[in-house]
């Protein structure tokens, strides 16, 4: 049982370039979520997703995209990178009722913008 | 917006001794959740708290849900190297359509 996986693990980027974080997870949940996490920082949520095919903002959405369209996938996508996008992402899923259930998270993709 | 403050920022101590983290909210909370992550790695779900007052034990772990549910803490006691790494808690206000907001986290240092 995997859980949640994210690819890369790495990622360095030029300023403009555009990448797409994956995050896939196999316990079935139906929520998921991305997360950043600056530095000696709490996590701020970029979007999250109820279930395939719906997507909602999160606190920080600006210059990200999300799409769901299954529930095992919920992948990131950075358009025109920008040095204050450098930061690591987590994906995370849980249960049901999503914000009242435990939160599952991935290993992150640690990624410099230059 | 929902505000989650969590305080201390670092705390550093000598192995044996007890620490807390104390975690305030700007609004009435649904549940508060702590999380521990590693230096290095991803938050791991410690725990979570719904009821007014509620305390909850996990060995050497006590954590807390204020009466009035806008403040948390996390109590360890006899600290252990393992005990390293940052302690966050994250608050789901009570008003519907409301996320979970993390706090900033409360780094952990033991000294063996």
């Amino acid at each position: 049982n995997a859980g949640v996986t994210q690819t890369p693990k790495f990622r360095i980027l030029k300023i403009g370039q555009s990448m797409t974080l994956q995050c896939t997870q196999d316990m079935n949940h139906n929520y998921m979520y991305w997360y950043r996490q600056d530095p000696g920082m709490g996590l701020k949520l970029i979007y999250y997703s109820v279930g395939a095919g719906i997507t909602d903002k999160g606190e920080v959405p600006n210059g990200y995209n999300v799409s769901r369209s299954t529930t095992e996938d919920f992948p990131l996508r950075l358009e025109l990178a920008a040095p204050s996008q450098t930061s690591v992402y987590f994906c995370a899923s849980s249960y049901f009722t999503g914000f009242n259930q435990p939160q599952h998270f991935g290993d992150g993709t640690r990624l410099s913008i230059l | 917006g929902q505000q989650v403050m969590q305080i201390p920022q670092y705390q550093h101590v000598q192995e044996g001794e007890d620490f807390t983290t104390y975690c305030n909210s700007s609004t009435t909370l649904s549940n508060i959740q702590w999380y521990k992550q590693r230096p290095g790695g991803h938050p791991v779900f410690l725990i979570q708290l719904v009821k007014s007052g509620e305390v909850k034990k996990q060995k050497r772990l006590t954590f807390q849900f204020g009466e009035a549910k806008k403040n948390s803490s996390l109590h360890i006691t006899a600290t252990q190297t393992t005990d390293v790494g940052t302690y966050f808690c994250a608050g789901r206000g009570e008003t519907s359509g409301s996320r979970l907001t993390f706090g900033e986290g409360t780094q952990l240092t033991v000294n063996p």
